[in-house]
């Protein structure tokens, strides 16, 4: 059962346009929601994270939206360059309960910034 | 600073060597984490230490062996591989297992081809 739903599973966007990469989950207990980003050949790196207790994060440009409501969280990437293509991951984790802080990733989205 | 180092880089074994990935830390993160990832795939939760102590075992193959020296190292011994086992083995730490201190930092992984 994935805890984590990503979309899309790819996205093209041109050069200076908004990337936007959605996610949802189930879990009511997930208090924590990271984005990290991965290059071909590299380990993930820590984006931009958010805690429930805000709607909103920005880092630069990089924006997390969160929608405690709806369990649903995106990042938006502003002003989109041919150097941010590279594969997004979205998680979730929580540090109540069993589950002792361990990551949920979503599938992944590969992003392609065209020049 | 926020780096998690791992060596080798590269590592190609036959099924029936012995092998061992290293992994190292200076942050004074209590907790690491090993990960196995598959070409366009999420992470996958192999195994977590917490004050030097196993926590989490994900049901991984006892070809698997991980070990935690001291607080800063990090070593996964591999024996009698399959060729399936293939794939970018990354290491991880956060300051505390589970907590408000849960930010994980990745290593740039270990690529692993077993023939």
């Amino acid at each position: 059962q994935q805890q984590v739903k990503q979309s899309p599973q790819s996205l093209i966007v041109q050069k200076g346009g908004i990337s936007i990469i959605n996610c949802a989950y189930e879990n009511t207990a997930f208090d924590y929601f990271p984005w990290y980003q991965q290059f071909p050949g590299k380990g993930p790196a820590l984006l931009i994270a958010i805690r429930p207790d805000v709607s909103e994060k920005k880092e630069g440009r990089f924006t997390i939206s969160f929608n405690k409501s709806a369990k649903q969280f995106s990042l938006h990437i502003m002003d989109s360059q041919p150097g941010d293509s590279a594969t997004y991951f979205c998680a979730a984790s929580s540090v109540r309960g069993s589950t002792l802080g361990r990551l949920y990733f979503g599938r992944g989205t590969q992003l392609t910034v065209w020049p | 600073d926020t780096e998690v180092t791992q060596t080798p880089k590269h590592l190609v074994m036959g099924m029936t060597n012995k092998k061992s990935l290293k992994c190292e830390q200076h942050m004074g993160h209590r907790a690491m984490y090993w990960y196995k990832q598959k070409a366009k795939k999420p992470p996958e939760l192999m195994f977590v230490y917490s004050y030097e102590k196993l926590s989490i075992n994900e049901s991984v193959p006892s070809r698997f062996s991980p070990e935690c020296p001291n607080s800063s190292l990090l070593n996964l011994h591999l024996h009698a591989l399959q060729p399936e086992d293939s794939a970018l083995y990354l290491c991880a730490s956060s300051a505390r297992q589970g907590t408000v201190q849960s930010e994980q930092y990745f290593g740039p992984g270990t690529r692993l081809t077993v023939t």
